[in-house]
């Protein structure tokens, strides 16, 4: 099964910058999708299609994707940017198509 | 605004079916889009379940699919999940969520989402 790999953590001072990684086996193949999620908060979809930012979501967050690695990168960050990330995909590549997510990423404002 | 509710019993028995409804307002699930069902235990990462289009077509969650039946009722705008056999590690927040897809059969990333209810397995 396809299996997505993020650090458990990251912590950034305010202003600075945080990128958080995705790993997968050519991971760049496929369509990422990034969700950010607060203590007691559904999910909200941050970043879609690897770049591609819903309505609402500040500018200040982006996303790339390339060979075996995403990334989420949140630009000047904020004390209300303190949450948990998690990436996502569609495997078709099996006998067992499914969505992937990613085991979690929990950004920690210094 | 697209709106989704889940609802259920908050608490199941072991070995029995936990089943959960979520009402889906604000868009007709008969015009397009995945409905799925993701979980989340207390203090760990996300789960997919399964998804479902409106034609009743579903994919579902390798280790989970021989426990799980995910339908859909276009009628009252809702779609719903059964999860059998449960025990104490089904324990979770289960969310329900609107899944966009692209042709010719690819689901997507989820765009709306429910509040998620508790469901809680114990005797």
């Amino acid at each position: 099964s396809y299996v997505l790999t993020q650090p458990p953590s990251v912590s950034v001072a305010p202003g600075q910058t945080a990128r958080i990684t995705c790993g997968g086996n050519n991971i760049g193949s496929k369509s990422v999708h990034w969700y950010q999620q607060k203590p007691g908060q559904a999910p909200v979809l941050v970043v879609y299609d690897d770049s591609d930012r819903p309505s609402g979501i500040p500018e200040r967050f982006s996303g790339s994707n390339s060979g075996n690695t995403a990334t989420l990168t949140i630009s000047r960050v904020e004390a209300g940017d303190e949450a948990d990330y998690y990436c996502q995909v569609w495997d078709s590549s099996s006998d067992h198509p499914n969505v992937v997510f990613g085991g979690g990423t929990k950004l920690t404002v210094l | 605004q697209v709106q989704l509710q889940e609802s259920g019993p908050g608490l199941v028995k072991p070995s029995e079916t936990l089943s959960l409804t979520c009402a889906v307002s604000g868009y007709s699930i008969s015009s397009g889009y995945y409905w799925g069902w993701i979980r989340q235990p207390p203090g760990k990462g996300l789960e997919w379940i399964g998804s479902i289009y409106h034609s009743g077509s579903t994919y579902y969650n390798p280790s989970l699919k021989s426990r799980v039946t995910i339908s859909v009722d276009t009628s009252k705008n809702q779609f719903s999940l059964k999860l059998s056999s449960v025990t104490a590690a089904d324990t979770a927040v289960y969310y329900c969520a609107r899944q966009r897809w692209e042709p010719p059969d690819s689901p997507l990333n989820f765009d709306y989402w429910g509040q998620g209810t508790l469901v809680t397995v114990s005797s």
